[in-house]
């Protein structure tokens, strides 16, 4: 089946870019759906980041657009997310999942990467 | 967008039913799927309910959801309560290309 495995720095600087990436197995990333990251503050609740297709149309977070970049590499069956100049706030956990048009449903997900932020 | 409210915590004993309510803050609860996940401690959320009351496969029918337009609000029941079903709880919908998720809500099984 389906699954979803996220890669990257485990520890980023403020005011560095977080860069994480999403290798899907099981499934090709061209088969028609979006692609999605949600991040997890640590005790704290979900939130979305955004989405991608195949084809790299993008939809962001208003909250986090101005910072916020994913793309796509159909050749590797990877998605990825980079997120700039980062502060503490965007300490979390870093969850890829699919995503069936834009929050119709998120399945299946990550495991999920702790990203923390410090100099 | 509108926002989604959860209680923050709900606790019942093992074998009882229990139902987690989700209230949206602007917008018709019925022009929007509503989803839900439990998040088991350390573990990455998973899906038990999409489109309303859709259970996935493999999700047990212990498990059943509702939207209820006249509170403009969405619900998650669990019977047949299990230590298992300790977990958070998130409802989870979407509007104009933007994913919303509630604050969740903490179930103990006690």
């Amino acid at each position: 089946q389906m699954q979803l495995q996220e890669s990257g720095p485990g520890l980023v600087k403020p005011s560095e870019t977080l860069s994480l990436t999403c290798t899907v197995s099981g499934s090709s990333i061209t088969s028609g759906f979006y692609w999605g990251w949600i991040r997890q503050p640590p005790g704290k609740g979900l939130e979305w980041i955004g989405s991608i297709s195949h084809s790299n149309t993008t939809y962001y977070n208003s909250s986090l657009k101005s910072r916020v970049t994913m793309s796509v590499d159909t050749s590797k069956n990877q998605f990825s997310l980079r997120v700039n100049f980062v502060t503490a706030a965007d300490t979390a956990v870093y969850y890829c999942a699919r995503d069936i048009n834009i929050g119709r449903r998120i399945d299946p997900w990550g495991q999920g990467t702790l990203v923390t932020v410090s100099s | 967008n509108f926002v989604l409210t959860q209680p923050h915590s709900v606790s019942e004993s093992p074998g009882k039913t229990v139902t987690i309510s989700c209230s949206r803050s602007s917008g018709s609860i019925a022009s929007n799927f509503v989803q839900w996940y439990q998040q088991r401690p350390d573990s990455a959320p998973t899906l038990v309910i999409y489109d309303d009351n859709q259970r996935p496969s493999g999700v047990p029918d212990r498990f059943s959801a509702s939207i209820d337009s006249s509170s403009n609000s969405a619900s998650l029941t669990i019977s047949g309560l299990t230590t298992e079903d300790e977990a958070d709880y998130y409802c989870q919908s979407y509007d104009s290309r933007h994913v919303l998720f509630g604050g969740g809500t903490k179930l103990t099984v006690l």
